[in-house]
């Protein structure tokens, strides 16, 4: 299975607000809400931000959002943070248990 | 928490087991899995299993060639690496699954093969 399209960088100065899509196809994206997104910073362990295209783990901030329209799906983060300068990946079921992941987006907080 | 080891420099066509200690929930109710990621490149879903540890899953790649299996009596997540090859390289985390996701996640052990 292919890995899902994400833009390889965006940025925003802080305070703004910036999307990140993740494309796919009707066999994952589209197929399933179980699209979730992971934040990495340089050296580290990704972190869980999001699951079911919406939903928000305990801890996460607000700011962060997702939505899904047909084959892409999208993270948005609003009212930019330093902090949030990092890679970005989605992932998506993709049936017949298994799992495929996003090339990744980095993240640069101007 | 999840811990990983035995990570480590190797040549084409040996074998390596990883290991994950799981501690802070209740691992023998958790399905796990093994996520990949190459030096400087995305992460790769590599392995799933269920909690009882009957099914498993892999990516076509890694397929014949590793074996992820669990003991729960000591809280651990392994994987099984036979016949590595240099595009095998990478840190390596065991990841808990959560409503098809991974919520939790080790902090990642490296392995490199080279000859």
């Amino acid at each position: 299975q292919s890995a899902l399209t994400q833009p390889p960088s965006a940025s925003g100065s802080p305070g703004q607000s910036v999307t990140i899509s993740c494309t796919g196809t009707s066999s994952d994206v589209g197929g399933y809400n179980y699209v979730s997104w992971y934040q990495q910073h340089p050296g580290k362990a990704p972190k869980y931000m999001l699951y079911e295209v919406t939903k928000r783990p305990s801890g996460v901030p607000d700011r962060f959002s997702g939505s899904k329209s047909g084959n892409t799906a999208s993270l948005t983060v609003s009212g930019l943070q330093a902090e949030d300068e990092a890679d970005y990946y989605c992932c998506s079921y993709g049936g017949s248990n298994n799992w495929v992941f996003g090339g990744g987006t980095k993240l640069t907080v101007l | 928490q999840l811990v990983e080891s035995g990570g480590g420099l190797l040549q084409p066509g040996e074998s390596l087991r990883l290991s994950c200690a799981a501690s802070g929930f209740t691992f023998s109710d958790s399905f796990m899995n093994w996520v990949r990621q190459a030096p400087g490149k995305g992460l790769q879903w590599v392995a799933n299993i269920n909690p009882d540890g009957s099914v498993k899953y892999y990516v076509d790649s890694v397929k014949g060639r590793f074996t992820i299996s669990r003991d729960s009596a000591k809280n651990s997540l392994y994987l099984q690496m036979n016949s590595l090859r240099a595009e095998d390289t990478a840190v390596y985390y065991c990841a808990r699954g959560h409503v098809h996701s991974f919520d939790i996640w080790g902090q990642g052990t490296l392995v490199t093969v080279s000859s």
